[in-house]
Order: structure tokens, then C-alpha cells, then sequence
């Protein structure tokens, strides 16, 4: 079992839609999670950070944790073209100092 | 404000060379230090991390080490590259425990 796992896609969704991408993590001790975008031949940046179980809310993006579940996702509002890019989530783990990232989701917004 | 370096952005090597690959911060101290691989169209596979001076821990193993000889300096070694050590090299930097990490612009290594 992969430490951090999320569906590569791609997810295909017209401009001004939602998309929703999501990640599931085995480490059950796991204390912080985040949301980082790449775009092609880019090195990754960190989009949101969320700690604690529920929503967390930035601009057009929300990330819901769910600790129970081992489940972490990512919803874009009005999506946009530019948001077009891979999307990995990155889970530390218990100790706090390993940050493992998942295979990341590719995503296509079309105009 | 905390920068990260990265050198250099591109290298082609061939089979059988040596390796080595630099990486520094500044603005800040003691920060966790990463070196992850990203194989084309893949995620990002931790190799190597730090929590402090010649401290590291490796997550793969392989031909390759981690060294770090000063607090804001991580670097990354082998001494025989091989076909699949080629991909897209990433350091990165966080503050502390559990916090989120911070990359530089990455080396892309192209073994022939």
C-alpha cells in the first residue's frame, strides 16, 4: 500500500466549474497535510495547508480533512484555465519531519 | 525572506560518471532539508531528508547518499550514475516539524 495515493486522472472540467481531487494517506499518525500545484517542468508550490480535521477555506480553493477516513481533498471553484497543472498531495507523518507526497493529479480546465 | 538554491538547472551525464548535487538556503536555521526524484510524468519520490548537520535518513535504497556538511547545505552524491538515476531532482526546505516545504528550481538529470 502506497503511503499517499491519488487518482493521476486526468480530470477534465470545463472553465468556471469545480474540481475536486482527492487523497488518501496510511499513516494514521499523521499530523499535517498539504495541497501543491505543479506546472509542467516546474518544481512544485505549496497552494493550502490544513491541520485539523473539516474545511479550510483560501481564495477559490478549499481543502477538507477528514482524520477518520485517512482522506484529505482539494476543491477549485471557478475553475480556470491557468489552473491547469499537476496537483500532489503531501501528507508529514507522525514524527513530523517525513513529507511523503502522492503521485498527483493531473487536471485540464477547457475553455 | 528564506531563498533556496539549486544547481545547476540542467545535466547530462554519462552512464558510470560521478554525481553531485548542491543545495542551500539562507534566510533562516536548522530548517528539515529533502531531496526528492520526479520521473517524467510521475510523483515526487523522497530520497533523502535531514532534521540537522549529519543527520539524514534515507527512504530508498540505491546508488545514491545525502551529505550534510553545514546547517543550510545538503548535498547529493553518487558515485556511479545509472540509466535510472535519470529524472527531475528537487531539494526543499521547511521550517520544522510538520511544516510545509519549500522547493527549489530543480535539476533535471539526464543520464546517456
Amino acid at each position: 500500500q502506497k503511503e499517499v495515493e491519488q487518482n493521476s486522472g486526468p480530470l477534465s472540467v470545463p472553465e468556471g466549474a469545480i474540481a475536486s481531487l482527492n487523497c488518501t494517506y496510511s499513516d494514521r499518525g499523521s499530523q499535517s497535510f498539504f495541497w501543491y500545484r505543479q506546472y509542467s517542468g516546474k518544481s512544485p508550490e505549496l497552494i493550502m495547508f490544513i491541520y485539523s480535521n473539516g474545511d479550510k477555506e483560501d481564495g477559490r480553493f478549499t481543502a477538507q480533512l477528514n482524520k477518520a477516513s485517512q482522506y484529505v481533498s482539494l476543491l477549485i471553484r471557478d475553475s480556470q484555465p491557468s489552473d491547469s497543472a499537476t496537483y500532489l498531495c503531501a501528507v508529514n507523518g507522525a514524527a513530523g519531519n517525513k513529507l511523503t507526497f502522492g503521485g498527483g493529479t493531473r487536471v485540464l480546465v477547457k475553455p | 525572506s528564506q531563498t533556496i538554491h539549486q544547481w545547476p538547472a540542467t545535466l547530462v551525464q554519462p552512464v558510470g560518471s560521478p554525481l553531485s548535487l548542491e543545495c542551500t538556503v539562507e534566510g533562516t536555521s536548522n530548517p528539515n532539508l529533502y531531496w526528492y526524484r520526479q520521473a517524467a510524468g510521475r510523483g515526487l519520490q523522497l530520497l533523502f531528508y535531514s532534521v540537522g548537520i549529519g543527520q539524514i535518513s534515507s527512504e530508498v535504497p540505491q546508488n545514491l547518499s545525502a551529505s550534510r556538511p553545514q546547517d543550510r547545505q545538503f548535498i547529493l552524491s553518487s558515485k556511479k550514475l545509472l540509466l535510472s538515476d535519470s529524472g527531475f531532482y528537487l531539494c526543499a526546505w521547511s521550517p520544522g516539524q510538520g511544516s510545509e516545504a519549500f522547493f527549489g528550481q530543480g535539476t533535471r538529470l539526464t543520464v546517456v
